[in-house]
C-alpha cells in the first residue's frame, strides 16, 4: 500500500516554543491531508482537513492561529504548534488520501510533550 | 449523514480462537466502509475496505468484513487469534465523496495466551 510518512515520531519542547510535525506521502500525490489528535485510550479526533495549495479548513474548537497547517505540495503538509502549552501535548497522526483511491493512508503519528 | 458504532469497547479472546469485532453504520448513501488497525504509539494501517464490490471482503493478517446493508453492519471476523493481533480496531465510513471519513470510537482487542 501506499506511504506515508510523519517525522518526527517524538518530540520535547519547552512551554512558548513552536513544534512542526510533517506529513510526505512517499510514493504517490496526496490531493487532501488530514491531521487528527489522539487522547490516550480514545478515538482520532479530526484537527483539520488541507488541500493542496488552498487554506486548511479546520474542524470547529480547532484553533487556526495555533495550529498552523500548510499544504503546499501534493506531497507535503505540514503542521505547526505555536507557542505550545502543556495541554497541547498529544499524539498528533497524519493520513492523505490519494486521487484515485478512497481510503487513507496514515503516518506513525508524532507523539508531543509541553513541559 | 455518516456515522459509525463499534458496539464494543474491549473485546477479549483466547490466542486460536475466532475474532469478532463489531460495526453498526449509518449512511444516507450507498457507503464506503473500513477497518483500521492501530498498535501503542503507532498509525493506523488498513486491514480491509468495503466500496459496494463483493460483500465479502478479505483483508490482511487473515481478516475479513462482510457488508450486510439489512443489517447495517460490517463487522470484522479473524477464524483463530494470534498474540500479534493486540491492538485498537476501528471502523470508518466515508462520505461518497470521499473528503469525510467518520470514526467509530474504537475497540481494544486483547489476545490471552
Amino acid at each position: 500500500g501506499a506511504v506515508v510518512s510523519q517525522h518526527p515520531s517524538r518530540v520535547i519542547c519547552k512551554s512558548g516554543t513552536s513544534v512542526k510535525i510533517e506529513c510526505r506521502s512517499l510514493d504517490f500525490q496526496a490531493t487532501t491531508m488530514f491531521w487528527y489528535r489522539q487522547f490516550p485510550k480514545k478515538s482520532l479526533m479530526l484537527m483539520a482537513t488541507s488541500n493542496e495549495g488552498s487554506k486548511a479548513t479546520y474542524e470547529q474548537g480547532v484553533e487556526k492561529d495555533k495550529f498552523l497547517i500548510n499544504h503546499a505540495s501534493l506531497t507535503l503538509s505540514t503542521l505547526t504548534v505555536t507557542s505550545a502549552h502543556p495541554e497541547d501535548s498529544s499524539f498528533y497522526i497524519c493520513s492523505a488520501r490519494g486521487k484515485t483511491s478512497g481510503e487513507l493512508f496514515f503516518g506513525e503519528g508524532s507523539r508531543l510533550t509541553v513541559l | 449523514a455518516q456515522s459509525v458504532t463499534q458496539l464494543d469497547s474491549h473485546v477479549s479472546v483466547s490466542e486460536g480462537t475466532p475474532v469478532l469485532l463489531r460495526c453498526n453504520y449509518s449512511s444516507s448513501y450507498s457507503p464506503s466502509l473500513f477497518w483500521y488497525v492501530q498498535h501503542p504509539n503507532k498509525g493506523l494501517q488498513l486491514l480491509l475496505k468495503y466500496t459496494s464490490a463483493a460483500t465479502l471482503v478479505k483483508g490482511i493478517n487473515g481478516f475479513e468484513a462482510e457488508f450486510k446493508k439489512s443489517e447495517t453492519s460490517f463487522h470484522l471476523t479473524k477464524p483463530s487469534a494470534h498474540m500479534s493481533d493486540a491492538a485498537e480496531y476501528f471502523c470508518v465510513v466515508s462520505d461518497p465523496s470521499g473528503n469525510q471519513f467518520y470514526f467509530g470510537t474504537g475497540t481494544s482487542l486483547t489476545v490471552i495466551p
